[in-house]
């Protein structure tokens, strides 16, 4: 147990649906990302939340939106998909200003698009 | 820009013997390095970080880490591999100066460790 939580675990979406995928952290920290994992690309970094402001899009399809309620809290919302953004999404946390402290991670999200 | 790279796609190791998982990394200013596990069908586990200081890093499970500035590496190392070790490793670097202090990770190193 990390203190990241995501849910859920696995899912399976067609490509005309709208789903989101949710990360809460319970470590009292600042800064949340989305991570990407495919077989591609292990790790691609999605977007990145500090203070509650997104700071970084790395050039991410607008079929991705991210959200960010609160510091506790990080979404990302899903719409009309294709089959090769099926991948293990993976939402992470660290104190972003505090020095060089390691990032959480939480279990991930198992995407399939169909 | 901040860079890191794993040469090796797989490590296959008997047990008992020392497993070395490889990593060399670029970054302007001081680098701060990690090393993560990952086993199947599970998230990223934090397994140790260098900061400052002495050159050779102890983590959880029995891993340490050597930081070596000549030559930008950050070995990951293990006296005596377990089959329990077999998993995916990253090595990630952090831009203290980034904006949310995000990580970059290599493209992972499979660990099999055969009995």
């Amino acid at each position: 147990e990390t203190g990241v939580t995501q849910t859920p675990r696995h899912l399976v979406m067609g490509m005309t649906n709208k789903k989101s995928l949710k990360c809460e952290q319970h470590l009292g920290h600042n800064a949340m990302y989305w991570y990407k994992q495919s077989a591609k690309k292990p790790l691609e970094l999605m977007f990145v939340y500090s203070l509650e402001e997104r700071v970084e899009n790395n050039s991410v399809p607008s079929r991705f939106s991210p959200e960010c309620p609160n510091s506790s809290h990080l979404f990302l919302h899903l719409h009309t998909l294709q089959p090769e953004d099926s991948a293990l999404y993976l939402c992470a946390s660290s104190q972003a200003g505090a020095g060089p402290t390691e990032a959480f991670f939480g279990q991930g999200t198992r995407l399939t698009v169909v | 820009a901040q860079s890191v790279a794993q040469p090796e796609d797989q490590v296959n190791v008997a047990e008992g013997n020392p497993l070395t998982v490889k990593c060399t990394y670029s970054v302007s200013g001081n680098p701060y390095l990690f090393w993560y596990v990952q086993y199947p069908n599970r998230g990223l586990q934090f397994l140790l970080k260098y900061i400052t200081g002495d050159n050779l890093v102890k983590g959880s499970y029995g891993f340490e880490a050597e930081f070596n500035k000549s030559q930008t590496s950050f070995h990951l190392k293990k006296p005596s591999a377990l089959v329990s070790d077999s998993a995916l490793y990253f090595c990630a670097v952090r831009d203290y100066r980034a904006a949310g202090n995000k990580l970059t990770f290599g493209g992972g190193t499979r660990v099999l460790v055969k009995p």
